[in-house]
């Protein structure tokens, strides 16, 4: 079974470029998470879907970020513009309704200088 | 606030040594608690799993414990060894959400 497939690994852009990061969660898991991971910190979760819809994306700070999961599947997380602060790892989970546990993929490290 | 807070950031230890890793949160009335491994670069891989009922879970050389009364959990590494250096995470659902606390980690190092 393939896990969770995140791109590009890296990003390096400059401040106030757009950047994106790609995931697609194992095949079936309904639920998909991003979170946003600061060096030495543990992740702290962006927006959680269940199938297409967003039902919490309260810590996603709106005015530059934005995600979408079209179609329940793929997910795409967006920054407008990027800011110094952004630098982190994002990463995206999975789950399948009526488990508990999450599976993690392997990450994008954004850069912003 | 809920918050999730590993004690020590960093340790590191000889071969085979037996380890305890800690872990303690603000709310009581957790659902589950998960402890994860994070290796460099790499995403988390989820190592065990304990739900609010249970006292402990067991995965070969790795024993979770939860005492939910005191706010802990504990993750116990029998006979260490260098793979197992890694940042060792925990993290905490402690809401119908399914949103996972997350504390900041135990960066592990096993020395040869």
């Amino acid at each position: 079974e393939a896990g969770v497939v995140q791109s590009p690994r890296y990003k390096i852009i400059e401040k106030k470029q757009p950047v994106a990061f790609w995931c697609n969660p194992i095949s079936g898991h309904n639920t998909l998470y991003w979170y946003r991971q600061n060096l030495g910190q543990g992740p702290e979760l962006l927006i959680r879907y269940e199938n297409e819809e967003a039902v919490d994306d309260s810590q996603l700070p709106k005015d530059r970020f934005s995600a979408e999961r079209l179609k329940g599947v793929d997910s795409t997380l967006k920054i407008q513009p990027a800011e110094l602060g952004d630098s982190a790892v994002y990463l995206c989970a999975s789950r399948t309704t009526g488990t508990y546990e999450q599976y993690f993929g392997p990450g994008t490290r954004l850069t912003v200088t | 606030k809920q918050e999730v807070t590993q004690i020590p950031a960093a340790l590191s230890v000889p071969e085979g040594e037996n380890l305890v890793l800690n872990c303690s949160f603000t709310d009581s009335a957790i659902y589950n608690l998960q402890w994860f491994r994070q290796d460099p670069g790499k995403g988390l891989t989820s190592l065990l799993l304990i739900q609010s009922s249970q006292r402990e879970q067991t995965s070969g050389r790795l024993n979770a414990s939860l005492d939910k009364s005191s706010g802990r959990s504990t993750l116990y590494i029998a006979a260490s060894q260098p793979g197992d250096s890694a940042t060792y995470l925990c993290a905490a659902r402690m809401d119908s959400s399914y949103k996972l606390i997350f504390g900041s980690g135990t960066r592990l190092l096993v020395r040869p």
